[in-house]
């Protein structure tokens, strides 16, 4: 089973301040993914990633960026924090490069609080 | 217009009943369809995928695919109250998952 690790499972954070979010996969996939769950609006793609130092902006990439470094980490960065971005934010990892393939496995979440 | 919809719900049905989740799909590229499982507080988990027009059974759950008719169903037999859950559909029209908002399923004992 793909084993997909975050960094946190709680964060409160200060409006204005820089967020890092990091997760990290062990099943050598080249595909990972950012989502931000909100109630009533389902997973929302942030930014995905194909391969290491390549990325691709999803619906709502606006205030975000990611890295990707390494084949294993996604990190997600919130450049500087605002109360709307108060979500639970999820990654996930599949194989199969630009055609993925098989299900992705997620990672347990973080849950975000901007105060 | 969304790429995957899915009826909210909530959906509630008696157990031992047969639960009947739906999905559309706006792309006919889509080649794979998903169905998660995502209980209150956690993250989703993978239940069932399918690639081919048809039936495809797996114990309990068997999730159906017409690719004519862009339609992706899930049904879970003999409900039992552990099957209470959001159910999420999911496809890939390309190199990215697209995912309905969910359907939650009340599963009455």
């Amino acid at each position: 089973d793909v084993k997909v690790t975050q960094s946190s499972r709680y964060l409160v954070k200060r409006t204005g301040e820089k967020v890092f979010l990091e997760c990290v996969q062990d099943m050598d996939h080249e595909n990972m993914f950012w989502y931000r769950q909100d109630p009533g609006l389902g997973l929302r793609l942030i930014y995905f990633s194909y391969d290491v130092k390549m990325k691709e902006k999803g619906d709502i990439p606006e205030g975000y960026s990611v890295s990707r470094e390494k084949k294993e980490r996604f990190s997600l960065i919130l450049e500087s924090a605002s109360t709307n971005q108060t979500s639970m934010y999820l990654c996930a990892s599949t194989g199969g490069g630009r055609r993925t393939s098989g299900g992705a496995g997620f990672g347990p979440g973080t849950r975000l609080t901007v105060t | 217009q969304k790429e995957v919809e899915q009826n909210s719900g909530p959906l509630s049905v008696p157990e031992g009943a047969i639960a009947s989740l739906n999905c559309t799909y706006s792309d006919r590229g889509s080649q794979s369809f998903f169905w998660y499982r995502q209980y209150s507080g956690k993250s989703p988990e993978l239940i069932m995928f399918i690639y081919s027009n048809g039936d495809k059974e797996d114990g309990r759950f068997t999730a159906q695919l017409n690719k004519a008719s862009q339609y992706v169903s899930l049904l879970i037999r003999d409900s039992q109250p552990s099957d209470s859950a959001t159910y999420l559909c999911a496809s890939i029209p390309g190199n990215q998952f697209y995912f309905g908002t969910g359907t939650s399923l009340t599963v009455i004992p």
